[in-house]
């Protein structure tokens, strides 16, 4: 099956500093990928969709200085918070959507990244 | 707000029971996906429904689309602890994007 990971799956930070987290396609090529961010017993909300060789699209109120996104290629898209802070602390994870397939939009997710910062 | 409103957003139930969750929107999607998360792990996909009306069974899972591709329904029979977890609905809307609802909590009590 499709399999997505991410790295690291925790990272513990001070403030201010910045974190950078990966999201890879194991086993697919993948064109467009998808940032989320989840709080404690909350739904997921999605930060930004990324496509691969192109900006990405951010959704309202998420701030492209702060959340900068990168999708060098059809299998990797990073995410880094800049200058995190503890408001920042969250479980952020990714998807991706298989290149070529008629899947009705199906996306496969990654594991998560569980992000405190001190 | 959000797009997508689940209800119930808790439920505990004993095993052996039926519930069923409801994910209720005024917008109209392309496709609609259920997921179950568990914590600390990334959701994974249960179904995916397109077509209005369609009914979909996945052992005791039963998920159906609305007619107007508005809302959909998950419904557990004979509920197992298992079953807990959290499940989530999630629409596209004939773009790339895929927008989350509100998420329900189920607890299935042994």
């Amino acid at each position: 099956g499709a399999v997505v990971s991410q790295h690291p799956s925790w990272v513990i930070c001070k403030s201010g500093t910045s974190v950078k987290i990966e999201c890879r396609s194991l086993d697919f090529q993948a064109t467009t990928m998808f940032w989320y961010r989840q709080f404690p017993k909350q739904s997921l909300m999605l930060m930004a969709t990324s496509n691969e060789g192109s900006k990405a699209t951010y959704e309202q109120g998420v701030e492209k200085d702060k959340f900068l996104i990168n999708h060098a290629s059809l299998t990797l898209s990073t995410l880094t918070v800049t200058s995190a802070h503890p408001e920042d602390s969250s479980f952020y994870i990714c998807s991706a959507r298989i290149v070529g397939i008629p899947s009705h939009n199906e996306q496969f997710f990654g594991p998560g990244t569980r992000l405190t910062v001190l | 707000t959000q797009l997508l409103e689940q209800s119930p957003q808790f439920l505990s139930i004993q095993e052996g029971e039926n519930l069923t969750v409801y994910c209720n929107s005024s917008s109209v999607f392309s496709s609609l996906q259920w997921y179950r998360q568990e914590p600390g792990e990334g959701p994974v996909l249960l179904v995916t429904v397109v077509t209005g009306g369609e009914v979909k069974k996945l052992k005791r899972l039963t998920f159906q689309f609305g007619d107007a591709r508005k809302d959909s329904s998950l419904h557990i029979t004979a509920a197992q602890p298992g079953d807990t977890g959290l499940y989530l609905c999630a629409g596209a809307l004939g773009g790339n994007q895929f927008y989350f609802g509100t998420g329900t909590s189920l607890t299935v009590i042994p």
